[in-house]
């Protein structure tokens, strides 16, 4: 069992750069999710997926979009990177009360 | 005010002494309550649930209070492996979604 992945573990971009996060998972959990880590803001949910085809806001929705068309894979797309989408990101699935973090991805928008 | 607020420390300990920190929540339909720990650079990871009457696991003690809204977290023996930052985490009842607080940032010295 590889649990969550993510790719990539570093990434730089450009103002108006878009980009997309690959998350993927291989313990057959339904509920997936993405957060972003600020210092001092904690953890803050971003966009869900309670299953295929299924997703919603979380807390800090703007400029992101998420798809689920499988319930393996969940991918974060950056519409145009802004220095506030600077943050490191966790991609997570959700078995038996557990929360499964990838690695994370940092990002930073210059 | 937050809706899940700690200590962000940083407290410096000794080696085998015991600690204790506190996580307090607003939401007063809160109903499940979890421990994480987050290594620097490195994804958090689930340390222990918290139960109405309390939970040991080793040398970690997790309680709750209801009434007064909030739990806490003791470690005692502690070793340099403890070195962390421990989130405290809180779900509503009925809702997936899960609040993280800041953070405590523990470092044991030898």
């Amino acid at each position: 069992n590889a649990g969550v992945t993510q790719t990539p573990k570093f990434q730089v971009l450009k103002t108006g750069q878009s980009m997309t996060l690959q998350c993927a998972q291989d313990m057959n959990h339904e509920y997936m999710s993405w957060y972003r880590q600020d210092p001092g803001m904690g953890l803050r949910l971003i966009h869900y997926s309670v299953g295929a085809g299924i997703t919603d806001q979380g807390e800090v929705p703007n400029g992101y979009n998420v798809s689920r068309s499988t319930t393996e894979d969940f991918p974060l797309r950056l519409l145009s990177a802004a220095p506030s989408q600077t943050s490191v990101y966790f991609c997570a699935s959700e078995g038996g009360y557990e929360q499964y973090f990838g690695p994370g991805t940092r990002l930073t928008v210059t | 005010r937050k809706e899940v607020e700690q200590d962000p420390g940083p407290f410096n300990v000794p080696e085998g002494a015991t600690v204790a920190f506190n996580c307090t929540y607003s939401n007063s339909a809160s109903q499940s309550f979890f421990w994480y720990r987050q290594d620097c650079r490195k994804e958090p990871k689930l340390l222990m649930s918290v139960y109405s009457s309390g939970n040991e696991d080793g040398r970690f003690t997790a309680q709750l209070n209801r009434a007064s809204q909030y739990i806490s977290l003791l470690i005692r023996d502690s070793k340099l492996s403890d070195s962390a930052t421990y989130l405290c985490v809180v779900q509503s009842f009925g809702n997936e979604k899960l609040t993280f607080g800041t953070g405590t940032r523990l470092t044991i010295i030898p």
